[in-house]
């Protein structure tokens, strides 16, 4: 089954320090990893998506299939970082719409 | 408009009541969905339509209808709802998927639920 894993339920950094929020997948095919944010009283929003291989905010991911991860990750964190990540995976079928499928989500603390 | 629109924000229904999600995008995208999403949980999706036709029911309990008039609008329909199906609902809406790649899903504010 499709699985995505997020083993951190909150990542506490100070401003300035390195982060990186963890997720793996569980895919036997080619799968499709975005990072979702939600920032406080926002809607649910698009990071990044890995085939776009592009930085958003700072921030990047780089999905590595031997050790099925697409780790999310930025040199400097700010305050405004501070928000829940959710990892998603969106599965191919043989139709055209597919299921996408969130991590438990990482709330990021970033501390002045 | 690159918005998906939700309403109502806030709704309190009493378990015998009949009520209406609705939601609304003008992005000319013809892939819409329904997730639920409790408290410090992440989405779990409900619903995909594509094409306005229903294409992925996760199990749903029936006293959720979902409803598609056309390409631009979602309703979700509920009736008798239990306390524990109190949660935010939200919508989604995004271009159908390439042969290799899908879409981004773009987000509603959602509608927050609450069943007495």
């Amino acid at each position: 089954a499709q699985r995505v894993t997020q083993p951190e339920k909150l990542l506490s950094v100070f401003k300035g320090a390195p982060v990186e929020l963890k997720c793996n997948y569980s895919y036997s095919g080619s799968p499709e990893l975005f990072w979702y944010v939600q920032y406080s009283r926002q809607r649910l929003q698009l990071l990044l998506r890995h085939i776009s291989r592009e930085s958003i905010k700072g921030f990047t991911a780089d999905l590595n299939k031997g050790e099925t991860s697409f780790h999310l990750k930025k040199p400097f964190a700010q305050e405004e970082d501070s928000a829940m990540y959710y990892c998603a995976s969106h599965r191919h079928g043989s139709s055209n719409t597919g299921k996408l499928i969130f991590g438990q989500g990482t709330t990021l603390q970033v501390k002045p | 408009d690159t918005e998906v629109t939700q309403t109502p924000k806030h709704l309190v229904m009493g378990m015998t009541n009949k009520k209406s999600l609705k939601c609304e995008q003008h992005m000319g995208h013809r892939a819409m969905y329904w997730y639920k999403q409790k408290a410090k949980k992440p989405p779990e999706l409900m619903f995909v339509y594509s094409y306005e036709k229903l294409s992925i029911n996760e199990s749903v309990p029936s006293r959720f209808s979902p409803e598609c008039p056309n390409s631009s609008l979602l309703n979700l329909h509920l009736h008798a709802l239990q306390p524990e199906d109190s949660a935010l609902y939200l919508c989604a809406s995004s271009h159908l998927g390439q042969v290799l790649h899908n879409s981004p899903l773009h987000f509603g504010n959602g509608t927050r639920l609450t069943v007495t």
